[in-house]
């Protein structure tokens, strides 16, 4: 099973300032056939679920805000966060859906300083 | 408008069995992958179990294989999940969501499992 691990657990982060996220798999999810990473971000926020903001890794779902953005290949992935804004405070998971069982990390906590 | 309801969920007695369902509506579902998700209360996500478009081809989480049973019905754009077996670590919101990647959630149903 290919277990996922991100980091920082918490971070907290200035308005305006650029907020990291890090998120590594125990193997590559890379899809060979099409070159592409089976790896997404999701946001949640207190109590709703969660929201979709990143697959193939870098591809930003549609409505998305541009100051999120994500990158990475194989095992190493990193969701940006540009120019915080107040509403962006929630936990941020990433998920590998390249080979089953899926699996998600164990979230990230993104408060304002 | 896209739209997923979860319902069906509720207070349970450990061992016993509750059916969670999933009305889709504003979208294909017959087209789709769903997943169910769940989340114990404070806790991150669980990828418990998904089903392809046909309802053919489903694959379960290893912690409720052999107790969940995921199912779907595309003339009534409805996803199912039989739950037997009931554990006190089952206890979570369950969520269902469309397609392999999650695009697209519901939001969730309360299942506890308590004496």
């Amino acid at each position: 099973d290919i277990v996922m691990t991100q980091s920082p657990d918490s971070l907290a982060v200035s308005l305006g300032e650029r907020a990291t996220i890090n998120c590594k798999s125990s193997q590559s999810v890379l899809y060979s056939s099409t070159k592409k990473d089976c790896l997404a971000w999701y946001q949640q926020k207190p109590g709703q679920a969660p929201k979709l903001l990143m697959y193939w890794a870098s591809t930003r779902e549609s409505g998305v805000p541009d100051r999120f953005s994500g990158s990475g290949s194989g095992t190493d992935f990193t969701l940006t966060i540009n120019s915080l804004q107040a509403e962006d405070v929630a936990v941020y998971y990433c998920h590998q859906y390249y080979s089953l069982p899926y699996s998600f990390g164990q979230g990230t906590k993104l408060e304002i300083k | 408008q896209e739209q997923l309801v979860e319902s069906g969920g509720g207070l349970v007695t450990p061992g016993g069995s509750l059916r969670l369902s999933c009305a889709a509506s504003g979208f294909s579902f017959s087209d789709h992958y769903m997943t169910w998700i769940r989340q114990a209360p404070g806790k991150g996500l669980e990828w418990v179990s998904h089903i392809n478009s046909g309802g053919t081809t489903k694959y379960y989480a290893e912690s409720v294989k052999g107790r969940f049973t995921i199912s779907r019905d595309n003339v009534k754009d409805s996803l199912f999940l039989e739950m037997s077996s009931l554990k006190d670590e089952d206890t979570a919101i369950y969520y269902c969501a469309r397609g392999v990647f999650s695009d697209f959630w519901g939001q969730g149903t309360l299942v506890t499992v308590s004496p």
